[in-house]
């Protein structure tokens, strides 16, 4: 069965980094668009990247643009995110998914980002 | 960005009700919505994709309806494991947006 595990979140200070990774398994990861979703605590769901199944195409979120970057190694089954220069904002669940013709119909259980002082 | 806007915000109704829940585009989005449930502490659940068509799974009293700018989510009758956060989904222009949700109570 699909299944999609999300790490690396954890409790950062504003303005530094932290990659988060997500573990593909039960489909074949290199046929599949991917992306990254957040949610921050009490709020509705954020779009936030999206790469292609060869990594030609990424797109970002405008409040993420320039500060977070998307990637994949299909060889290993794995999604990363690249998040640099964190603000409080950014505080959030953020959750990997399986991007299918225009719907997201995988979903990892998420990882929690916390950035505060 | 094409913005979407759910209603009601929270729908109170009780077991065996029928639900409505509304989700209006702010330009045509043709069929290309989606809708998710969301419960607490659990990741989104894909329901409807392409406006009407049920994701693998998903029970018949589930279904989706319209086109273009508004949309309709309908549960024929509620079960009291279909309590929980709803929300539509588009793609355009390569850029997802989500609506901000409606929540569904128990009355």
């Amino acid at each position: 069965q699909v299944q999609l595990v999300e790490s690396g979140g954890g409790l950062v200070k504003p303005g530094g980094s932290l990659r988060l990774s997500c573990a593909a398994s039960g489909f074949t990861f290199s046929d599949y668009y991917m992306s990254w979703i957040r949610q921050a605590p009490g709020k509705g769901l954020e779009w936030v990247s999206y790469i292609s199944s060869s990594s030609s195409y990424t797109n970002y979120a405008d409040s993420v643009k320039g500060r977070f970057t998307i990637s994949r190694d299909n060889a290993k089954n794995s999604l990363y995110l690249q998040m640099n220069s964190l603000r409080a904002e950014d505080t959030a669940v953020y959750y990997c998914a399986r991007w299918l013709l225009r719907r997201f119909d995988y979903w990892g259980q998420g990882t929690l980002v916390t950035v505060s002082s | 960005e094409i913005v979407l806007t759910q209603s009601p915000a929270t729908l109170s109704l009780s077991p065996g009700e029928r639900a409505t829940l509304s989700c209006r585009a702010s330009q045509s989005v043709s069929s290309y919505l989606a809708w998710y449930q969301q419960k607490p502490g659990q990741a989104p659940r894909l329901l409807i994709y392409d406006a009407s068509n049920r994701a693998t799974g998903i029970p018949a009293r589930f279904s989706g309806s319209g086109s273009g700018t508004d949309f309709t989510l309908t549960i024929s009758s509620l079960e009291p494991e279909d309590f929980a956060v709803y929300y539509c989904q588009q793609r355009s222009n390569w850029a997802i947006t989500f609506g901000q949700g409606t929540r569904l109570e128990i009355k």
